[in-house]
């Protein structure tokens, strides 16, 4: 299994641009989650969704959507970028009953708006 | 919504020597609180959880204790190693109901001098 995976790696954004960020996870997880991490500080929820076609807001979802149409993925959409939103995007998936409820997370997003 | 306090921010031990980390909560609903740990540069990884109907739980040199009444939970690391220098993230979620979301703390950097 590839577990989460996200694209792109790395990207520059001019100040209102818009990009859609990726994730696609091959664990048959239903729990999917966005989190933005800025520089030194913690893991902020953006956006989550407990199945394909549900989705809800965290702490942070401002200036962000989000669409799950699929189990397998979970795309994150900026519109009119901000430098505010220059961070690092994690993504990360977890399973649904059991004895864990583990997020996996894929490697990450940076983004740098300017 | 849930809110989820990490002391101290950061935290520098001999090698050997123990390292606690204490976080609390708000929402007496959670039941579930993982710890994950985050080397510099890569994704974050599950070490460590407790469900709310276990007070302890260990893992070799790791453990966790749970207070539920007094919501706050702890991470313990004995015989502390040089790789265990990283970012400590502790969380907390309602895992398996369908408003599940995982909100994290803000962090611990942990320093484990040789």
């Amino acid at each position: 299994n590839a577990g989460v995976t996200q694209t792109p790696k790395f990207r520059i954004l001019k100040i209102g641009q818009s990009m859609t960020l990726q994730c696609t996870q091959d664990m048959n997880h239903n729990y999917m989650y966005w989190y933005r991490q800025d520089p030194g500080m913690g893991l902020k929820l953006i956006y989550y969704s407990v199945g394909a076609g549900i989705t809800d807001k965290g702490e942070v979802p401002n200036g962000y959507n989000v669409s799950r149409s699929t189990t397998e993925d979970f795309p994150l959409r900026l519109e009119l970028a901000a430098p505010s939103q220059t961070s690092v995007y994690f993504c990360a998936s977890s399973q649904t009953g059991g004895s864990s409820y583990e997020q996996y997370f894929g490697p990450g997003t940076r983004l740098t708006v300017t | 919504g849930e809110n989820v306090e990490q002391h101290p921010s950061t935290l520098s031990v001999q090698e050997g020597d123990s390292a606690v980390i204490k976080c609390t909560y708000s929402d007496s609903a959670s039941n579930y609180f993982p710890w994950y740990k985050q080397e510099l540069g890569k994704r974050p990884q599950l070490i460590i959880d407790i469900r709310s109907n276990v007070g302890e739980k260990k893992d070799q040199r790791i453990a966790v204790t749970l207070n539920k009444t007094a919501k706050h939970f702890s991470l313990h690391i004995t015989e502390t190693q040089p790789e265990d220098s990283a970012v400590y993230f502790c969380a907390a979620s309602s895992a398996g109901t369908s408003y599940d979301k995982v909100i994290f703390g803000p962090g611990t950097s942990l320093s484990v001098i040789p």
